[in-house]
């Protein structure tokens, strides 16, 4: 049974270019989160996805946009990317039927914005 | 606004007993949970509470006090392997909100 993978693991882009992340929830779940952490720092939340649409979304500028296919894997896509993007790009997969509190993470992507 | 506030670190020795708190201000509550990350790592679920009290896994005990917008997570017996850093979260309308975490060092 994967868990939640996600790829790249890591990517070194440089500013003003647009960057594309992408994530596989675990087997038997449908909903995805993405969360930014920087460098020791918190996860920050920055959307969900359910049923192929953005249930909810954190404080994040609109450059910051999201996808989910009918498959339940999800993408993350950042425009215009500023040298403050640059940090761990982690996804979390649940079930809507599930417990929301119990999220299941993937390992990141590292994202360095030069 | 939503803010989840946690000592920066704490340290202690192998075997001994840890408090690490939390204090949750958020619009909508729903409980808190308490997630563990090591260096490098995906952060790993260890408990929830939903109710006030204290809820018991293993060397892991997890407290909440919805009146005092407070709780704490206890580890016990600790070993080497203890040391990462442990985030509270907030669970607002089906999102998880997250603390500041707080870095354990466990010594010899």
């Amino acid at each position: 049974d994967a868990g939640v993978t996600q790829s790249p693991t890591h990517l070194i882009k440089t500013r003003g270019q647009q960057v594309t992340l992408r994530c596989s929830p675990k087997s038997g779940h449908d909903t995805v989160s993405w969360y930014q952490q920087a460098l020791g720092q918190g996860p920050q939340f920055i959307f969900q996805y359910y049923e192929e649409e953005e249930r909810q979304r954190g404080n994040f500028p609109d450059r910051f946009s999201g996808h989910q296919f009918p498959n339940y894997s999800s993408e993350l896509n950042v425009n215009a990317l500023l040298l403050g993007d640059s940090a761990l790009y982690l996804c979390a997969s649940s079930s809507d039927r599930g417990r929301s509190e119990k999220l299941f993470f993937g390992s990141g992507t590292q994202l360095s914005v030069l | 606004g939503q803010s989840l506030e946690q000592p920066s670190e704490v340290t202690a020795v192998e075997g001994a007993i840890v408090q690490m708190n939390c204090t949750y201000q958020t619009s909508g509550f729903y409980g808190l949970s308490w997630y563990q990350q090591h260096d490098g790592g995906a952060p790993t679920f260890l408990s929830y509470n939903a109710l006030d009290g204290l809820e018991e896994t293993g060397r892991f005990s997890s407290f909440l006090s919805r009146s005092d917008s407070y709780g704490y997570l206890l580890l016990q017996e600790l070993q080497m392997k203890d040391s990462a850093s442990y985030f509270c979260a907030a669970l607002d309308t089906d999102k998880l909100i997250f603390g500041t975490g707080t870095r354990l060092q466990v010594f010899p």
